[in-house]
């Protein structure tokens, strides 16, 4: 079974500083890996996903995340960051042989200070 | 292109209440999900469908929850009876097709609040 852990519930950063949210996957089969972003009041929007192409995988809004198979981790990262990425981030990933369900991890709300 | 379309945005009743929350999908999208979101969770899949059909609805709680997708385009989730437990957010996403790397677009979610 696939299971996705997001390590901190909360992150807050500077604007213009490093931003990090980290996630781990269980998967017993080639996972496609997945972060999607929520601002407040509305739905989910992809950020980028992985699908066994490049390991290192560019997204919307200068995110990207590397898909590391060794440590088992997806972690998003973006170089500096804005005000306008305060939201709640969600890691996914796709359970094989289940027509795409996503199985999401319990989220990390970003904060940005000025 | 629009986006995937829910309705009502929000929804206010009392314990024991049925309720209902329409969704309508990216056109062409085959494929339906409804996911159930708690607060401060990841969301969590209800039920999946292939066009007209329910291929995943192990975890649809079938004693009060029942859901349809008629022609195989919008669909309507239902709650009867309504109980506190179930005040969360009922997001609806669809996709071109099912396959594991396939995009899930998702809608704003309707936000449920049983007293």
């Amino acid at each position: 079974a696939q299971s996705v852990t997001q390590l901190g519930s909360h992150v807050s950063v500077s604007e213009g500083a490093l931003v990090l949210l980290r996630c781990n996957y269980s998967s017993s089969v080639p996972p496609y890996l997945f972060w999607y972003v929520q601002y407040p009041n509305q739905g989910l929007q992809l950020l980028l996903k992985y699908t066994s192409a490049a390991t290192l995988v560019k997204g919307i809004n200068g995110f990207e995340a590397e898909f590391k198979k060794s440590e088992t981790s997806f972690h998003l990262t973006k170089p500096s960051a804005h005000m306008s990425d305060a939201a709640e981030y969600f890691c996914a990933v796709s359970a094989s042989n289940q027509g795409g369900k996503l199985i999401f991890g319990q989220g990390t709300e970003l904060s940005v200070k000025p | 292109e629009a986006g995937v379309v829910q309705s009502p945005r929000y929804k206010i009743i009392e314990k024991k209440q049925p309720v209902a929350f329409w969704c309508n999908p990216i056109s062409g999208h085959n494929t339906l999900y409804w996911y159930l979101q708690n607060l401060g969770q990841g969301p969590e899949l209800l039920i999946r469908y292939e066009n007209e059909e329910a291929v995943d609805d192990s975890q649809l709680p079938k004693d009060r929850f029942s859901a349809e997708r008629l022609k195989g385009v919008d669909s309507t989730l239902k709650i009867q009876p309504a109980e506190l437990g179930d005040s969360a957010v009922y997001l609806c996403a669809s996709s071109l097709l099912a396959g594991q790397g396939d995009t899930q677009y998702f809608g704003p979610g309707t936000r449920l609040t049983v007293l």
